[in-house]
């Protein structure tokens, strides 16, 4: 098992520039969703997905698509780069209501 | 709503106790704790659901209260590898809980020789 997988691990934007960040999980889980996570602010929910074909919007949507075509992927899209999108962003899934997170080992987004 | 987590940094010596606790303005249905390594994805600790129980994982435990929206981490006996930050994640009731959690802002644990 690999458990839930990011890539790419690292990535500097432009300004404007798009991109998307890609999750995987191998544990059928329905339940995916994106966060990023800035110094002193924890971890904000951007979107999440209880399944294929079924997606919703987090806490800090503005600035990010993602779509869910099959259990195991879940990408998000940086529509057009902005500084305030420099973060860390983690990928989750779990079964739905139950049990904890498995977290990807993140992507560190620097866009200048 | 953010949980908010306290305090927002501890500071102990091998084979101290420490308690984080975890307060939300919601009815919950569940509370998750995590913990984070510098550099690292947050590892899953323990779920609590709602009816006050308490769980236990080696040294680590918690506690719910669901009438107070409350949760607190015990760490006993801490160890050096119990360094990192701590994160509580809530998941209001109502409806049908899928686990869309919302994270406090961290405890940063520290545990020197």
């Amino acid at each position: 098992n690999a458990g839930v997988t990011q890539t790419p691990k690292f990535q500097v934007l432009k300004t404007g520039q798009s991109m998307t960040l890609q999750c995987a999980q191998d544990m059928n889980h329905e339940y995916m969703s994106w966060y990023r996570q800035d110094p002193g602010m924890g971890l904000r929910l951007i979107h999440y997905s209880v399944g294929a074909g079924i997606t919703d919007q987090g806490e800090v949507p503005n600035g990010y698509n993602v779509s869910r075509s099959t259990t195991e992927d879940f990408p998000l899209r940086l529509l057009s780069a902005a500084p305030s999108q420099t973060s860390v962003y983690f990928c989750a899934s779990s079964y739905l209501g139950a049990g904890g997170y498995t977290f990807g080992s993140g992507t560190r987004l620097t866009v200048v | 709503q953010q949980p908010v987590q306290s305090p927002q940094a501890v500071i102990l010596r091998e084979g101290e106790d420490a308690v984080i606790n975890c307060s939300s303005s919601k009815a919950l249905y569940s509370v998750h704790w995590y913990r984070q390594k510098h550099g690292e994805a947050p590892i899953f600790l323990m779920i609590l659901l709602k009816g006050g129980e308490q769980k236990g994982h080696d040294k680590i435990s918690a506690s719910f209260n669901e009438k107070k929206q409350q949760s607190s981490l015990y760490l006993t006996a801490s160890q050096l590898s119990y360094s990192g930050t701590y994160f509580c994640g809530t998941d209001e009731a109502g409806g049908t809980s899928y686990g869309k959690l919302t994270f406090g802002q961290g405890t940063i644990l520290t545990v020197h020789p």
